[in-house]
């Protein structure tokens, strides 16, 4: 069985300032890792997935994140905070042989204050 | 030209009533999603159908029925509604049988049991 884990459920950060949301996972077998973000009052969208290739993955509005096999951790990170970057954060996995059953960690609520 | 869309946005009711949301999607996908999202955030899977055939259906209530008419839609009846099925419900697509993997959300049915 899968399971992700969202160490920090709220992460408060001041405008401009650097953040790490954390992301774990647990899998029997190989998977494929997601970050979606979820602004207030709308349905979830994707950030950014890993699904083979370079360890490194971006998004168009400067988040990464970093697939580390041996920690099986895929922690979501960006340099510079915007107040438009306020919002839910939530990892998610999937099995490489059943990927049409997708499983979300916990979330982590990022707030960004001026 | 909304890509995923259910209706209705908002539902309010009363306790044992009966209810149905609606969901569609425009992308031409294979598979379709319901997932309810508790008071904390956390996001379950519920069903999933593939062609109008249901592959997943996690532990729910009998009371919750999902009907899936055509590829392009998938609605969840709630029988004899209770406290405990206060929550948002987001419908999502993926296509799965060319190696879609991103699962795109429609903007959420808020219900409120009363």
């Amino acid at each position: 069985a899968q399971s992700v884990t969202q160490l920090d459920s709220q992460v408060p950060v001041f405008e401009e300032a650097p953040v790490e949301l954390r992301c774990n996972y647990s899998s029997s077998v190989s998977v494929y890792l997601f970050w979606y973000v979820q602004y207030p009052n709308q349905g979830l969208q994707l950030l950014l997935k890993y699904l083979s290739g370079s360890t490194l993955v971006k998004s168009i509005n400067g988040f990464e994140a970093e697939f580390n096999k041996s920690q099986t951790s895929f922690h979501l990170r960006k340099p510079s905070v915007h107040i438009s970057d306020t919002a839910e954060y939530f990892c998610a996995v999937t099995q490489k042989t059943s990927y049409d059953k997708v499983i979300f960690g916990p979330g982590t609520s990022l707030s960004v204050i001026p | 030209d909304t890509a995923v869309s259910q209706t209705p946005k908002y539902l309010v009711t009363q306790m044992g009533n009966d209810k149905s949301i609606k969901c569609e999607q425009n992308l031409g996908h294979d598979t379709m999603y319901w997932y309810k999202q508790d008071s904390k955030k956390f996001l379950k899977i519920m069903f999933s159908y593939n062609n109008k055939e249901l592959i997943i259906n996690e532990t729910v209530p009998n009371r919750f029925s999902p009907k899936s008419p055509d590829k392009a839609h998938l609605n969840l009846h709630i029988n004899s509604l209770e406290l405990g099925d206060s929550a948002v419900y987001f419908c999502a697509s993926s296509q799965v049988s060319s190696g879609g993997l991103t699962q795109y959300f429609g903007p959420g049915t808020r219900l409120l049991v009363l």
